[in-house]
């Protein structure tokens, strides 16, 4: 069965870091470019960023709004994607899923809460 | 930053039509793609590449692509098809992934 489960959310302090992880199975994870998209409860999708795979260098992308404080990094041999956040503020609040991009986003995680609160 | 725009909500009695846009400059150039999401559920690809429908997707949902504008239709709503739709499809220079504003079908 193709499979994403994340884990790492937890409460966290405006100014404090938190690493997310996203576990596959049942597909070749090593020639998958693996992206992280959050939402805000009650709001719409946006996209965080991607990582290529190794024949792209592990290239990253990462939109405005979590540049320079968000990055995603992977573990081929664990088939783990991973999403490490620094200096979170409280409008990174959300449930973050990973998702696995073939013909569009076509296999999601079930998504990990972070929230980021005093 | 790039922008896709949807209505907040279409509203359709079981057995008709629902049609739902999106709109943004570089849909010409850029495929696009729709999501569904039930509440509590992580999203559902259901269209790719405009018009394209995963397997497993039921012959209802269909996709088609005008310009700037491309529409995801729903034909013989069930029940189930009840939930948020969103588009998304990546900016002309093609790097950053966008979504779109969201759509709330109430059936």
């Amino acid at each position: 069965e193709v499979q994403l489960v994340e884990s790492g959310g937890a409460l966290v302090q405006p100014g404090g870091s938190l690493k997310l992880s996203c576990a596959a199975s049942g597909f070749s994870f090593s020639v998958s470019t693996m992206h992280w998209v959050r939402q805000a409860s009650g709001k719409g999708l946006e996209w965080v960023g991607h990582i290529r795979t190794k024949a792209n260098s592990y290239e990253t992308t990462y939109a405005a709004s979590v540049k320079g404080r968000f990055t995603i990094s992977r573990d081929d041999s664990k088939n783990t994607v991973y999403l490490q956040m620094n200096s979170l503020k409280t409008e990174d609040t959300a449930m973050y899923y990973c998702a696995r991009v073939l013909f569009g986003l076509d296999v999601w995680g079930q998504g990990t809460t972070v929230t980021v609160s005093s | 930053s790039y922008e896709l725009t949807q209505p907040p909500s279409v509203s359709v009695s079981p057995g008709q039509t629902a049609r739902i846009t999106c709109s943004g400059d570089a849909l010409p150039k850029q495929y696009a793609y729709w999501y569904q999401q039930k509440p509590g559920q992580a999203p559902v690809l259901v269209i790719y590449k405009d018009s394209e429908r995963p397997s497993g997707i039921p012959e209802r949902f269909s996709g088609s692509n005008s310009g700037t504008t491309v529409t995801l239709t729903i034909s013989g709503v069930q029940a189930e098809d009840e939930a948020d739709y969103f588009c998304q499809s990546i900016d002309s220079s093609g790097t950053y992934y966008v979504f779109g504003t969201g759509t709330k079908v109430t059936v």
